[in-house]
């Protein structure tokens, strides 16, 4: 089945500085890959996400790459900000999932800190 | 409305206590699905219903017992649990393959339940 591997699992930065958080993934025939932020005590929230038919994809401050020959996915954040601190957690779905709906496989999660 | 809503917000049960925790969505979702978070953990799927049949149980004891009595609704019925059963327990709902155009991937999670079992 499908295995995802995610790093680093503390990442501390200054606000201004970028941040970049990459995951791996074993199963070739996935084919969508979602990024999630979690704030302490919230909801896991969609911030951004890439199909396998595109490269990149990019949100304002946020833009996501993937590699399929390497099968690896990375998040980067620009201009961080202190709001920006949470944990984040890639994921990955496996390509014709037939049930009628998608299983995500999540990675172990980033705790990310922006410090002012 | 683009909300997955869940009740109740905290919970705090005893071994030998019977409960339920409920999710609800009005987004014309007709995937729901069910999963367990421990502190410092990413969500770990328990179950998945998909146009109101289960479709996924992730060899979750039988101490937990999803229902989904309708399109928008989603219980958890919880019995005999065990105080590392404690977590919090999300409810997700995202399209099921052959609703609409857009794409059927995207998973909205609900606030969760924190669960303290006793």
């Amino acid at each position: 089945g499908e295995n995802v591997e995610q790093h680093p699992s503390t990442l501390s930065v200054q606000e201004g500085d970028s941040a970049v958080i990459k995951c791996t993934y074993s199963d070739s025939a996935s084919n969508y890959f979602p990024w999630y932020k979690q704030e302490l005590g919230k909801r896991p929230q969609l911030i951004i996400d890439i199909r396998s038919n595109v490269g990149e994809k990019k949100d304002q401050r946020i833009a996501v790459t993937l590699n399929k020959t390497a099968k690896h996915f990375s998040l980067h954040i620009t201009e961080t900000q202190p709001e920006d601190s949470a944990v984040y957690f890639c994921a990955a779905t496996p390509r014709g999932f037939s049930g009628g709906y998608n299983k995500l496989i999540f990675g172990a999660g980033t705790r990310l800190a922006v410090h002012p | 409305d683009t909300e997955v809503t869940q009740t109740p917000k905290h919970l705090v049960m005893g071994m030998t206590n019977k409960k339920s925790l409920k999710c609800e969505q009005h987004m014309g979702h007709r995937a729901m699905y069910w999963y367990k978070q421990k502190a410092k953990k990413p969500p770990e799927l328990m179950f998945v219903y998909s146009y109101e049949k289960l479709s996924i149980n992730e060899s979750v004891p039988s101490r937990f017992s999803p229902e989904c009595p309708n399109s928008s609704l989603l219980n958890l019925h919880l019995h005999a649990l065990q105080p590392e059963d404690s977590a919090l327990y999300l409810c997700a709902s995202s399209q099921a393959f052959g609703q609409g155009t857009r794409s059927y991937n995207e998973q909205f999670f609900g606030p969760g339940t924190r669960l303290t079992v006793l």
